[in-house]
């Protein structure tokens, strides 16, 4: 099983800055099969980014992902107010295993 | 617009079999390029894939959970349906269920891309 380890697990930021979060893969992860999804509070999670850099429809360019292999990131460009939510990597390559989460709260 | 929407109760004995329906609107369950998924999330903590299932039956499960797991599909309902035996304490969770994209020409099950809202599952006497 590929274990996902996400980096920091929390981010305190304030608007406008630029985050970075990471998502470290125990094995490579083929193909770059990586999704990013963002959850806030009461409800389910939100496509945001797949196969590693592609972003989801609808989903605004300041949110980018870049990496493969076993090293991935995603990057908000300039924190929005609704950007403040809980972030969560995947891998889709080999089974399917979800990264334990970086929440980024208002500094 | 695709929509998931999960059903079933929201209180469960231990060691019985808990089971949920997820009813698809808006699209067809048997699209050669959707999949369809379950995911929990126990209270305060992270996401935990369960298993997914295509349309023709093909399924495959988390190897942690494999041995208590079965995912089906009713296409005359459009709908799939978890069936999770011998829960306990630790199955406490929101379900959610969601579409996931086929890659019917290399069958690879990919990102899942429609969720539905969840639904809290308690196991409790």
């Amino acid at each position: 099983e590929i274990v996902l380890t996400q980096s920091p697990a929390t981010l305190s930021l304030s608007p406008g800055e630029r985050a970075t979060l990471s998502c470290g893969a125990s094995q490579s992860v083929s193909s770059r099969n990586l999704a990013w999804y963002q959850q806030k509070p009461g409800l389910a999670p939100r496509l945001l980014i797949y196969d590693a850099s592609r972003r989801a429809t609808g989903i605004p360019d300041r949110f980018s992902g870049s990496g493969s292999g076993t090293d991935f990131s995603l990057t908000i460009s300039r924190l929005e107010p609704e950007d403040f939510a809980v972030y969560y990597c995947q891998q889709y390559g080999s089974s399917q295993t979800f990264g334990q989460g970086t929440r980024v709260e208002i500094k | 617009q695709l929509q998931l929407q999960e059903s079933g109760p929201g209180l469960v004995k231990p060691s019985v079999t808990l089971s949920l329906t997820c009813t698809v609107s808006g699209g067809s369950i048997t699209s050669s390029s959707y999949y369809w998924g379950w995911i929990r999330q126990p209270p305060g903590k992270g996401l935990e894939w369960i298993g997914s299932i295509y349309y023709s039956g093909s399924t495959y499960f988390n190897p942690s959970l494999k041995s208590r797991v079965a995912i089906s599909v009713d296409t005359s309902k459009n709908h799939f349906s978890l069936r999770l035996s011998s829960v306990t304490a630790a199955d406490t969770a929101v379900y959610y269920c969601a579409k996931g994209a086929f890659d019917y020409v290399w069958g690879n099950y990919r990102y899942l891309d429609y969720w539905g809202q969840g639904t809290l599952v308690t196991v409790s006497s």
